[in-house]
C-alpha cells in the first residue's frame, strides 16, 4: 500500500530563517506526483510545490523548494527567509501515474510556527 | 472570487436529516472531487467525477451521494446524517488535459452533526 509519512508533527522557525519540513513516502511505482499543500487557519488548502518523479531537478518557487530523493522515497520542503504568512500546517502528498483517479494520499501534517 | 467555491462553508445538523453540500467552479476543470478532513489527519477521498457522466466512489463513500449537475458543479449528500461524519469537506478540481493533473481545493465547509 501506498502510505506517506510526515514525521514532525510541529515545527518552529525565526522569522526570516530557513526551516525543513521533512515527508516520506512508500509506494512501488516508478511514475508518480509528489505535492506540498498548505493550510493557514482560513481551512483552505493551497498548493505550495509540485514535483513530477520523473524529473530529477528539483521544484522551486520563489521562497519553497524541494529537495527530492528518489531512492530514499523522500520528499522534503525548504522554506526560506521564512514569513509570518508562512504559519500553517504542510501536507505531503503523494499522486500514483497510473490510474490516475485523482486520489491523493496524504501525511499527517506538520504544524509550522513561524516566531516573529 | 474564489475559482471553487462550496456552500455552507459552515453547517450544524442534527442526526438523521439530510444535508446536502455544493460546489462550484470555474476553472473549467473537467474532473471535480470531494474529501473529508478530520481533526490531525490529512485528506481521504469520498467520491469523484471525471465528467458529467462519470462518477465513481472513492475510499470512503458509505453514508454519501453525489451528484454532477454540470460540468461546473458537484454536490455531496449525506442522506441520514450522523455524528462521526463531522468534518471538513472539501471539494476540489483537476484539469485532465494538462500533464500533472494537480488538484486544486475549495475553501472547505465546515460540518457538524449533533
Amino acid at each position: 500500500a501506498q502510505t506517506v509519512t510526515q514525521s514532525q508533527p510541529e515545527m518552529s522557525v525565526q522569522e526570516a530563517e530557513t526551516v525543513t519540513l521533512s515527508c516520506t513516502y512508500d509506494t512501488s511505482e516508478s511514475d508518480y506526483y509528489l505535492f506540498w499543500y498548505k493550510q493557514p487557519p482560513s481551512r483552505q488548502m493551497i498548493l505550495v510545490i509540485r514535483q513530477e518523479a520523473y524529473k530529477q531537478q528539483n521544484a522551486t518557487e520563489n521562497r519553497f523548494s524541494v529537495n527530492f530523493q528518489k531512492a530514499a522515497k523522500s520528499f522534503s520542503l525548504k522554506i526560506s527567509d521564512s514569513q509570518l504568512g508562512d504559519a500553517a500546517m504542510y501536507f505531503c502528498a503523494y499522486r500514483p501515474f497510473s490510474g490516475n483517479t485523482g486520489k491523493l494520499i496524504f501525511g499527517q501534517g506538520t504544524t509550522l510556527q513561524v516566531k516573529p | 472570487d474564489a475559482d471553487v467555491t462550496q456552500t455552507p462553508r459552515n453547517r450544524i445538523t442534527k442526526t438523521g436529516k439530510r444535508i446536502m453540500l455544493e460546489c462550484s467552479q470555474t476553472k473549467g476543470h473537467d474532473r471535480m472531487y470531494w474529501y473529508r478532513q478530520d481533526p490531525g489527519l490529512g485528506l481521504r477521498l469520498i467520491y469523484y467525477s471525471f465528467d458529467v457522466k462519470d462518477i465513481n466512489k472513492g475510499e470512503i463513500s458509505d453514508g454519501y451521494s453525489v451528484s454532477r449537475q454540470a460540468q461546473a458543479k458537484f454536490s455531496l449528500s449525506l442522506e441520514s446524517a450522523i455524528p462521526n461524519q463531522t468534518a471538513l469537506y472539501f471539494c476540489a478540481t483537476s484539469d485532465s488535459g494538462t500533464p500533472t493533473n494537480t488538484i486544486y481545493f475549495g475553501e472547505g465547509s465546515w460540518l457538524t452533526v449533533v
